[in-house]
């Protein structure tokens, strides 16, 4: 069992669509963080969001924090093709630090 | 600009041997990571440093060991090197305590044939 599940886990769209990505736990976490990896890299911290129903925007991608710290989503909004590679939300709800299970996006031009 | 590199990017060994894989960062940070990353499995922690000479298993450390004589450097070795590691592995590095905001490096492909 995965501490921080992610869905859907494979997401195929066209260029210009809007989508929603999910990090839920039943652990509540002091903060999450998002990364993106893309193919033949490693992740790339986007963004830590740290009080419950909080909400960052990084250009055309919405993070939000769940209100009782046990959750995350990233909407992005008119998606390109260099957003294409592997989201992964990540946080520790005790001494140890967990990433989650992952969810890869491809947009297709 | 925040870097972390890692030895290689690719590497072939034959079961049996020892693999050292090497990581480096410029940041001066204590924290030091390895894990690996197979598809369906996530990332999995293997080994984390938070000062020099200190280490401490972390999800699966069976089959490597680790080494951090420096503050920059971070090496994962596989004491004798069998199909099941191969896998792509990553560093990284990270100036908060418990693992927060943590720095990548490229990754290393291993392949154990």
């Amino acid at each position: 069992t995965q501490l921080l599940e992610q869905s859907p886990q494979f997401l195929s769209i066209q260029e210009g669509e809007n989508l929603t990505v999910y990090c839920n736990s039943s652990s509540v976490f002091s903060s999450l963080q998002w990364y993106r990896q893309e193919p033949g890299e490693g992740p790339v911290l986007l963004v830590t969001v740290v009080t419950g129903g909080e909400v960052k925007k990084l250009k055309r991608l919405t993070f939000q924090f769940g209100d009782a710290r046990k959750d995350s989503s990233l909407h992005i909004t008119a998606a390109q093709p260099g957003d294409t590679g592997l989201y992964l939300c990540a946080g520790a709800p005790g001494n140890q630090f967990y990433f989650g299970t992952g969810t890869s996006l491809t947009v297709i031009p | 600009d925040v870097k972390v590199t890692q030895s290689s990017r690719y590497l072939v060994k034959r079961t049996g041997e020892k693999v050292f894989l090497e990581c480096v960062q410029d940041m001066d940070h204590e924290n030091m990571f390895w894990y690996r990353q197979d598809p369906g499995l996530g990332l999995r922690l293997i080994y984390f440093s938070y000062d020099v000479k200190m280490k401490e298993k972390g999800d699966i450390p069976e089959g490597y060991s680790v080494s951090r004589e420096k503050k920059e450097r971070f090496s994962l070795i596989l004491e004798s090197a069998s199909t099941n590691q191969t896998s792509m592995y990553l560093c990284a590095s990270s100036l908060l305590a418990g693992g927060y905001e943590q720095y990548f490096g490229p990754g290393t492909r291993l392949t154990v044939t």
